[in-house]
């Protein structure tokens, strides 16, 4: 079965610090990946998204991320937090076929410290 | 302005009853969604419907019921055999043609 990894359940980082959060997959075909983030009591919103071309995607709020085929990874970063990141953040990897289903990592929780 | 509605934001509900959660939409979107989300454990499918008077099962369906008899609706019933109804639900849509999803702001069931 398809799954989404992301290793780091809980991170704390200090404003102006650089982010940068792993999520990995086992699906070998070709698929869609997506960055979502939730921040405490709102809608679950898209940070950015990757379909196919360059491998750097640049996404709202200064986040990008880096599709990494050979290693099945699609990894988060930003180079300088914001208190207002803190949050919790999805990995979530999509493939045709049934539905375009949305698979989702565990997410991690994001606490940027003042 | 378009969009998904889940009513209500929370809900309670005694242990051994039904409970049915409501998502409208009028996005025009023809697929949507019902995901589960625990802390921990991220999202998971519960069920998905591409079509009216059509859906599947997703990864956890086993306690849970839908129904798509309209494009706008998409009702989740958490029925007593579900083991730990407590969680936020989250509905969603998608244009069959776009791979984007929308979200809407969830619904928290506490069943005591």
């Amino acid at each position: 079965a398809q799954s989404v990894s992301q290793h780091n359940h809980h991170v704390i980082l200090s404003e102006a610090a650089s982010l940068e959060l792993g999520c990995n997959y086992s699906y070998g075909g070709t698929v869609n990946l997506f960055w979502y983030v939730q921040y405490p009591g709102q809608h679950l919103q898209l940070l950015l998204k990757y379909f196919s071309g360059d491998p750097l995607v640049k996404g709202i709020k200064g986040f990008e991320a880096e599709f990494i085929k050979s290693k099945f990874s699609f990894n988060l970063r930003k180079p300088s937090v914001q208190w207002s990141d803190t949050a919790e953040y999805f990995c979530a990897v999509q493939r045709g076929g049934g539905g375009n289903k949305l698979t989702f990592g565990t997410g991690t929780q994001l606490k940027v410290e003042l | 302005d378009g969009g998904i509605t889940q009513s209500p934001k929370y809900l309670f509900r005694k242990e051994g009853q039904n409970v049915t959660l409501s998502c409208e939409q009028n996005l025009n979107h023809d697929a949507m969604y019902w995901y589960r989300q625990d802390p921990g454990q991220g999202l998971r499918l519960i069920y998905y419907s591409q079509i009216v008077n059509d859906f599947q099962k997703g990864d956890i369906a086993e306690g849970y019921s839908v129904s798509r008899e309209k494009k706008e609706s998409f009702p989740l019933t958490v029925t007593s055999a579900q083991k730990n109804p407590t969680a936020f639900y989250l509905c969603a849509s998608r244009e069959v043609s776009s791979y984007g999803y929308t979200f809407g702001s969830g619904t928290r069931l506490t069943v005591v």
